[in-house]
């Protein structure tokens, strides 16, 4: 999707290091989300931001952190307390987060982490 | 939580055939969207069916949601190379008080030319 970016393409986390991924959005939406993907499974959420400033844990938030400090950008940390961080992750966006908005979900094209 | 669960999990088809997928799920939904991925890229959004809803289609998509059985079907009609993707279906439900879109684990779909 060209209204999300997400970078880089590919990260590799060392032992005991925290790493960053960028999610950057030119959509105006309120809503940004970060999911988790492990080969051959559905997307996780990791956690979810409905406002500027606020942001909520998702189903498997241990070990990550997030900010919302600006309505455009939604950064993740992966911390070195998530002992198997090696997944693909989604970044996506939604123009509301009103239960009646009926909106689809927008998404990057992904980070790939890997463990050195 | 997993609450969407497509059916089958791998599907082999000819080109120009018809390629059919379901979805399960538990809980009572707000709306049901079907959402495509090719390999190592981000998902792409094809539908979404209101749940007061039955059938939608969209040029040669076709979805079906049947709320008393808790299940939906996408119908992919004259598949095409093209098509070959991972298709997953997503709930979105009210989950205590936030709005939650909840993925099942995909069906991968092989059209052959």
């Amino acid at each position: 999707d060209g209204g999300i970016t997400q970078s880089p393409k590919y990260l590799f986390r060392k032992e005991g290091q925290n790493v960053t991924l960028s999610c950057e959005q030119n959509l105006n939406h309120d809503a940004m989300y970060w999911y988790r993907q492990d080969p051959g499974q559905g997307l996780r959420l990791i956690y979810y931001s409905q406002i500027v400033n606020d942001f909520q844990k998702g189903d498997i938030a241990e070990g990550y952190s997030v900010s919302r400090e600006k309505k455009e950008s939604f950064p993740l940390t992966v911390t070195s307390a998530q002992k198997n961080p090696t997944a693909f992750y989604l970044c996506a966006t939604t123009d509301s987060f009103q239960p009646s908005s009926n909106q689809p979900q927008h998404f990057g094209d992904g980070t790939r982490l890997s463990i050195l | 939580s997993q609450q969407g669960e497509e059916d089958p999990q791998a599907l082999s088809i000819q080109e120009g055939e018809n390629a059919t997928m379901n979805c399960s799920y538990k809980t009572s939904i707000n709306n049901l969207q079907w959402y495509r991925q090719n390999s190592g890229r981000g998902l792409v959004h094809l539908i979404l069916i209101r749940s007061n809803e039955r059938e939608k289609h969209s040029g040669r998509l076709r979805v079906t949601l049947d709320t008393s059985k808790k299940s939906s079907s996408l119908l992919i009609t004259a598949s095409r190379a093209a098509d070959t993707a991972s298709y997953f279906c997503a709930t979105d439900a009210l989950s205590g008080s936030a709005r939650q879109l909840t993925f099942g684990s995909g069906t991968q779909l092989t059209v052959l030319p």
